[in-house]
């Protein structure tokens, strides 16, 4: 079974702070996603990464960095947070195939920026 | 740009009825299609998905989605729901080339009365 897990699963974090959120996937998948959830906009791409040392911009990816040390790990980075970043953020791994690309996703971290 | 639409926010059926949750899309081209489930607090989980072959694709729990490149849908079915469907469904579409983003829909929320 794929199996991506995410940390922390709760963030309180104040305005200006730095915040990292950590997603590990046991899947040995190249592909790594992040996204967040807001309501009525669905998910929406912050930054994506095809194997370790890549990190591309997504659809939203301004106020959040990426980084990918490893083929495990793939980190979201809000190097000074703000309360629109208030969210619950996905992690997600896939690669891709003939027959598309079936994403796996982590539990959510659940983000509150003060 | 593609799109994903899904003009239904909330469906509520009772459990044992048939339910068409509809997705509609705007791409030109070959396409991937996708549906997800998201049960109330945790992360994504892959249904089913189609990218040639049988329009008629099966998923997992008795759901099946339909193809249609003359309307754009791609609508997830099934037959008898169970309480426990209650969930968001998510439609998403992939670009075949170039980049393998997945455009997500908003989501439509199935509530199954008992």
């Amino acid at each position: 079974e794929a199996a991506v897990t995410q940390s922390p699963r709760n963030k309180v974090a104040v305005t200006g702070g730095k915040v990292t959120l950590s997603c590990n996937q046991t899947n040995n998948h190249n592909n790594m996603y992040w996204y967040r959830q807001d309501t009525g906009h669905g998910l929406r791409l912050i930054h994506y990464s095809y194997g370790a040392g890549s990190t591309e911009k997504g659809d939203i990816p301004d106020g959040y960095k990426a980084s990918r040390p490893s083929q495990e790990n793939f980190s979201l980075i809000l190097e000074l947070a703000t309360p629109s970043q208030t969210s619950v953020y996905f992690c997600a791994s896939g690669d891709v195939g003939a027959s598309g690309d079936t994403q796996y996703f982590g539990p959510g971290t659940r983000l509150l920026v003060l | 740009t593609q799109t994903v639409s899904q003009s239904d926010a909330h469906v509520t059926v009772f459990e044992g009825d048939s339910v068409e949750l509809r997705c509609n899309y705007s791409y030109g081209g070959s396409i991937y299609l996708s549906w997800y489930i998201q049960h109330h607090g945790h992360g994504l989980q892959f249904l089913l998905k189609y990218y040639s072959g049988n329009p008629v694709v099966q998923g997992v729990n008795g759901f099946e989605a339909e193809f249609s490149k003359s309307d754009s849908s791609f609508h997830l079915r099934k037959a008898s729901v169970h309480w426990s469907d209650s969930a968001v469904y998510f439609c998403a579409v992939r670009q075949s080339s170039g980049s393998w983003q997945l455009i997500f829909g908003s989501g439509t929320q199935l509530t199954v009365m008992p």
